[in-house]
């Protein structure tokens, strides 16, 4: 089964601050995702992080807040810059690996900002 | 945008009761995924659907691709305590297309 890890799994952080949250899976990936799931709420898509090219965000996010890497076909962060309360999410990494193949979820990172 | 209407949105049903969960979309997706996630982990795939009509089992658990493409069951038979956690829907267009829309959520509770 797929094996796709988050760092760090919780963080509290101060207003103003950044956090960069890395994903690592445990083979090679055809697609990356990155999901925010904000307290008592479903998933909702924040960009495809696209290998060797810019990710693509989804409407209501945008790179300046969420700049995201993805070097090489099994690692990829996502970056909260300049957080709010109003960050105070869960973010999760998920990982599709092949065309047709599901998604796969992280555990997340639950990050609350002060 | 695309919208999945999940329902229930809680059930709270006693164990070896039979679950029945079900999404809506005005949408058509050529996937349908059904996901649980307990506290503290994320989203763990139980099934995933790929054609209209499509009646797949995993165990106690059976999920369901409607015909029209826009609607998706999950049933659960028998539960028991692991069962209980939030169940989520999501639908993929697929082709190229991959991102995944995501239902509500139903938050399943067992009563002993």
């Amino acid at each position: 089964s797929a094996v796709i890890s988050q760092k760090p799994s919780r963080d509290i952080c101060q207003r103003g601050t950044s956090l960069t949250i890395q994903c690592q899976v445990d083979s090679q990936v055809t697609m990356m995702f990155w999901y925010r799931q904000q307290p008592g709420q479903s998933l909702t898509l924040i960009a495809t992080a696209n290998q060797g090219s810019e990710a693509t965000y989804e409407s209501g996010f945008v790179i300046d807040k969420f700049p995201i890497s993805r070097p090489n076909l099994t690692f990829s962060t996502l970056t909260v810059s300049n957080m709010s309360p109003e960050d105070s999410s869960i973010y999760l990494c998920s990982a599709q690996y092949g065309g047709n193949q599901p998604q796969h979820f992280g555990d997340g990172t639950r990050l609350s900002i002060l | 945008g695309q919208q999945l209407n999940q329902n229930p949105q809680s059930m709270f049903i006693q164990e070896g009761e039979d679950v029945s969960m079900n999404c809506t979309s005005s949408s058509i997706f050529n996937t349908w995924l059904w996901y649980k996630q307990d506290p503290g982990e994320g989203p763990v795939l139980l099934i995933a659907l790929y054609k209209a009509g499509e009646l797949t089992s995993n165990g106690r658990l059976t999920a369901q691709f409607g015909i029209t493409r826009k609607d998706s069951f999950l049933n659960i038979s028998a539960s028991i305590p692991s069962d209980v956690g939030i169940y989520f829907c999501a639908g993929q267009l697929g082709q190229g297309a991959q991102k995944l829309v995501f239902g509500q959520g139903t938050r399943l509770t067992i009563n002993p």
